[in-house]
């Protein structure tokens, strides 16, 4: 199975400030297709998670511009720009090139 | 508005069953795989199970091949996740989604304990 390997595992930042998450698979996620089939997820507290990031750098609809995915092959990082109240809450990396999906441990993002 | 709404879950004794339901709208659902994923109280997400568009392919995580059946009607616009022989570290709560994760429900909690 790929394991994908988060870090930090806590996150504390100032508001106003960027944060950055890293996000490494056991094994490169290039499909067959060409594509990789990165994403990423926020889970506000109490809340179900929603999809940031799909396919490393694409946003969903709705998703605000300070979030950005990056990365290739192994490696892969979500960038909040300016880190605001409404971004607290856990963020986890998943693949969908390989089965089973599998989950990232997520990172917790609070504010200092 | 695509809408997910999961529904079935409870309390439930080691060696049970659940049947949980997940009611679609919104979106064509009959073109649409469907993924069931699962959070252990305090825990990370956890793939559970998916199923393409037609039904015709299903995979399931390791940890409950053999137990838990994934299966759907498109003409109602549901999938459902019978889950049998239900195990202690089962519990958490079930959430289904779009695809790959697009969109998810609100989730359904089971509670799996004697």
């Amino acid at each position: 199975d790929v394991v994908l390997t988060q870090s930090p595992l806590s996150l504390p930042v100032t508001l106003g400030q960027p944060a950055s998450i890293s996000c490494r698979s056991s094994e490169s996620l290039v499909d067959s297709d060409g594509n990789t089939y990165l994403n990423w997820f926020q889970q506000r507290p109490g809340q179900s998670p929603r999809r940031l990031i799909y396919t490393v750098s694409n946003r969903d609809s709705g998703v605000p511009d300070r979030f950005s995915g990056s990365g290739s092959g192994t490696d892969f990082t979500l960038k909040i720009s300016r880190v605001e109240a409404e971004d607290v809450g856990v963020y986890y990396c998943m693949q969908n090139t390989h089965w089973p999906l599998t989950f990232g441990g997520g990172t917790k993002v609070e504010i200092k | 508005e695509v809408q997910l709404v999961e529904s079935g879950g409870g309390f439930v004794q080691p060696g049970g069953s659940l049947r949980l339901s997940c009611a679609a709208s919104g979106f064509t659902f009959w073109t649409s795989a469907m993924t069931w994923v699962r959070q252990a109280p305090g825990k990370g997400l956890e793939w559970v199970s998916s199923i393409s568009a037609s039904g015709g392919v299903k995979n399931y995580a390791d940890s409950v091949k053999g137990r838990f059946t994934v299966s759907r009607e498109n003409s109602r616009n549901s999938v459902f996740l019978q889950m049998n022989s239900l195990r202690a570290d089962d519990t958490g709560v079930y959430y289904c989604a779009k695809e790959a994760g697009d969109f998810w429900g609100q989730g359904t909690l089971v509670i799996v304990s004697s």
